[in-house]
């Protein structure tokens, strides 16, 4: 039962045009959102986060906007460039005091077109 | 400061042995988990060490799996009589490990690629 789902398994967008990176979930506990950025052979790396009292947050060029009543969360990119080509995973956690037990969406693979 | 490290990079062997992977965590991170990235699929949790607390194995998939984290840094990851479905991907992640509102950053690692032949 995939409690994180991301549905389309990749993406191409040409470079400086918006892309939209998109994520559900089903489990009404979660408060807090991630992506990580995964480029071939390495680790995940954190991008942005969400708080569950937040509906938007941005950082340059990556906002996360996070609808509570659909469960669903986007991730924009704009404008986008060759080197956001990589991997990209939501995940959500609910925090109960002390641990932080993050749920991941299987990923989509974003290719940004020169 | 150096990041999180996993050894080895690589990891090929054959079905019915024992395999052993390395985390080394940030230095300072009370906090280490285990993921497993199998082909075409996200990354699943397998373990989560917090500082001196018993760890949540809830993710460990069979009794074959087995992790420890010795003087609350190193951890090292244990599959025994591997098979070929253990291949995959398996990445280890640190945070500072505070508890309270709100989640906390993971730091991964660039993970142990390890195939069961």
């Amino acid at each position: 039962d995939q409690q994180v789902k991301q549905n389309s398994p990749s993406l191409s967008v040409q470079e400086g045009r918006i892309s939209i990176l998109n994520c559900d979930y089903t489990n009404s506990m979660f408060d807090y959102f991630l992506w990580y950025k995964k480029y071939p052979a390495e680790g995940p790396t954190f991008l942005i986060s969400i708080s569950s009292i937040k509906d938007k947050n941005e950082d340059g060029r990556f906002t996360v906007f996070l609808n509570k009543s659909a469960k669903h969360l986007s991730l924009h990119i704009v404008p986008s460039q060759p080197g956001d080509s990589a991997v990209y995973f939501c995940a959500a956690s609910a925090s109960p005091s002390g641990t932080y037990k993050y749920i991941f969406g299987t990923g989509t693979r974003l290719k940004v077109l020169a | 400061g150096a990041g999180v490290s996993q050894s080895p990079s690589n990891k090929v062997t054959e079905k019915g042995k024992d395999v052993e992977l390395r985390c080394d965590p940030i230095s300072g991170h009370t906090a280490l988990y285990w993921y497993r990235q199998s082909l075409g699929q996200g990354l699943e949790f397998l373990i989560y060490f917090q500082g001196n607390s018993a760890p949540d194995k809830s993710g460990l998939p069979s009794d074959r799996f087995s992790a420890e984290r010795t003087g609350g840094s190193v951890s090292t990851l244990t599959i025994q009589r591997t098979q070929q479905e253990d291949s995959a991907v398996y990445l280890c992640a640190s945070s500072r490990g505070t508890s309270g509102t709100g989640g906390e950053t993971q730091y991964f690692g660039p993970g142990t690629r390890l195939l069961v032949l």
